[in-house]
């Protein structure tokens, strides 16, 4: 069955500080999509990045990165020198063609603060 | 402005009086979907459509249901709501009911069943 565990539930630093958030997944397809989202503490659900299964190159972008390692069936994201902005839960998600469609499951967050 | 809309954003209410939640995008998303959000488990997907008239349970469907009669429309309804369902519930939609497309979510409407 599909899983995916996030399991930091919060995390603290101190801004410019580095930080990982983990992403681990189970699933049995070989076709399969990850993704990240963000939700600030206003409440919206933000998209920040997807990655197919057949795409294992990790991406950068500003001070996010991605790290993505089916041997080890992580999508980890990384934030470089956080900022007080960053503080947020983070989402990970897995989405896959099901049987009537395709179902998303989203891992339960981790929440991070960034404090200045 | 491309958007997702829910309305009600807040409902108190008491529990078996039946309530409906609306949905509407307005960019043509063939794919939509409903989740809730609870502390310390994520978001759990509800129900979902892939197209107009076509619709199915995801991880949580029980206790309720949904219809897609036109494309933008996507209303979750509690036919007979019971203080489990008090929760923070988005409706999201994404183009080309394809997985790899992110989705687009609503502000989230949150209840709560007395």
């Amino acid at each position: 069955a599909q899983k995916v565990t996030q399991a930091q539930t919060e995390i603290s630093v101190v801004e410019k500080e580095d930080v990982t958030l983990d992403c681990v997944y189970e699933t049995r397809d070989t076709t399969y999509y990850l993704f990240w989202y963000k939700q600030p503490p206003s409440g919206e659900l933000v998209f920040l990045i997807r990655r197919n299964s057949f795409d294992e190159q990790n991406e950068i972008s500003g001070r996010y990165s991605w790290n993505f390692q089916k041997s080890t069936s992580s999508f980890n994201f990384t934030i470089t020198a956080s900022q007080v902005v960053d503080s947020a839960v983070y989402f990970c998600a897995l989405s896959e063609i099901d049987t009537g469609g395709f179902k998303t499951i989203f891992g339960a967050g981790t929440r991070l603060f960034v404090k200045a | 402005e491309a958007q997702v809309t829910q309305n009600p954003r807040y409902l108190i209410t008491v529990t078996g009086k039946k309530l409906t939640v609306t949905c509407s995008q307005n960019m043509n998303h063939e794919y939509m979907s409903w989740y809730r959000q609870d502390p310390g488990l994520g978001l759990r997907q509800i129900y979902y459509s892939m197209n107009v008239e076509v619709t199915d349970k995801g991880d949580v469907p029980e206790g309720y249901k949904v219809s897609r009669k036109e494309k933008r429309n996507f209303p979750l309804i509690l036919e007979s709501p019971s203080p489990n369902q008090t929760s923070l519930y988005f409706c999201a939609s994404s183009p080309l009911a394809v997985p790899y497309n992110e989705q687009f979510f609503g502000p989230g409407t949150r209840l709560t069943v007395l």
